[in-house]
């Protein structure tokens, strides 16, 4: 059980374009999820906290009107990166929080994102 | 602010060889610890985590990692490592439940037969 899945898991778009990432939590409800951002060789980052029916809080530096989250149900958030560039390419990884279980986080297979 | 070091980046052992990855965090408060591994195209998975009590905890897989709050460590060890525990281990800790997690920058193991 606790299976979170991603998608798309990988996608490729042009410089100017918006692009939507899918986080789900299959087999439980989660009122938080967590958007992480890998650079090659390097840690996750943590992006955004975000909260089912409120507005995400933003890590410092994560420009929200860049990559908008919405938390619209139990099971699935989005993350939407607008007018995506060449820098935006990464790995985008949700983790989501049981209801209940607030000890573990489930995480994603992740998004590799490769903007043109 | 937390942050997570882990020390070694790139480690090569041979198989049936010892194991022992460095981890250190910084914040001074209550702190819940954890290792994840990320096998080869696959999602990250809990190996093993400390909130409390016994500070050797026992993980998945053979793992085990030693919480020494006056180094503020939390060393992640295996006696014995296998082609199969190549992966990326990634070390991080967060204040408290809920919160999310401050990750390491993670360390490459590769296992040679």
């Amino acid at each position: 059980g606790a299976v979170v899945s991603q998608h798309p898991s990988r996608v490729i778009c042009k410089s100017g374009t918006s692009v939507k990432i899918e986080c789900r939590s299959l087999d439980f409800q989660a009122t938080t999820m967590f958007w992480y951002r890998q650079f090659p060789k390097k840690s996750l980052m943590l992006m955004a906290t975000s909260n089912e029916g409120s507005k995400a809080t933003y890590e410092q530096g994560v420009e929200k009107d860049k990559f908008l989250i919405n938390h619209a149900s139990l099971t699935l958030s989005t993350l939407t990166v607008t007018s995506a560039h060449p820098e935006d390419s990464s790995f985008y990884i949700c983790s989501a929080v049981r209801i209940g279980y607030t000890d573990t986080q489930y995480f994603g297979p992740g998004t590799r994102l490769t903007v043109l | 602010a937390q942050s997570v070091s882990q020390h070694n980046h790139h480690v090569i052992l041979s198989e049936a060889a010892s194991l022992e990855l460095g981890c250190n965090y910084s914040y001074g408060g209550t702190v819940n610890l954890f290792w994840y591994v990320q096998y080869p195209g696959q999602h990250l998975q809990l190996l093993l985590k400390y909130f409390s009590g016994d500070p050797l905890v026992k993980g998945i897989k053979g793992f085990e990692a030693e919480f020494i709050k006056s180094k503020f460590s939390f060393n992640l060890r295996k006696p014995s490592v296998q082609w199969s525990d190549t992966a990326e281990y990634f070390c991080a800790s967060r204040k408290n439940s809920g919160y999310a997690l401050n990750f390491g920058k993670g360390t490459s193991l590769l296992v040679t037969p």
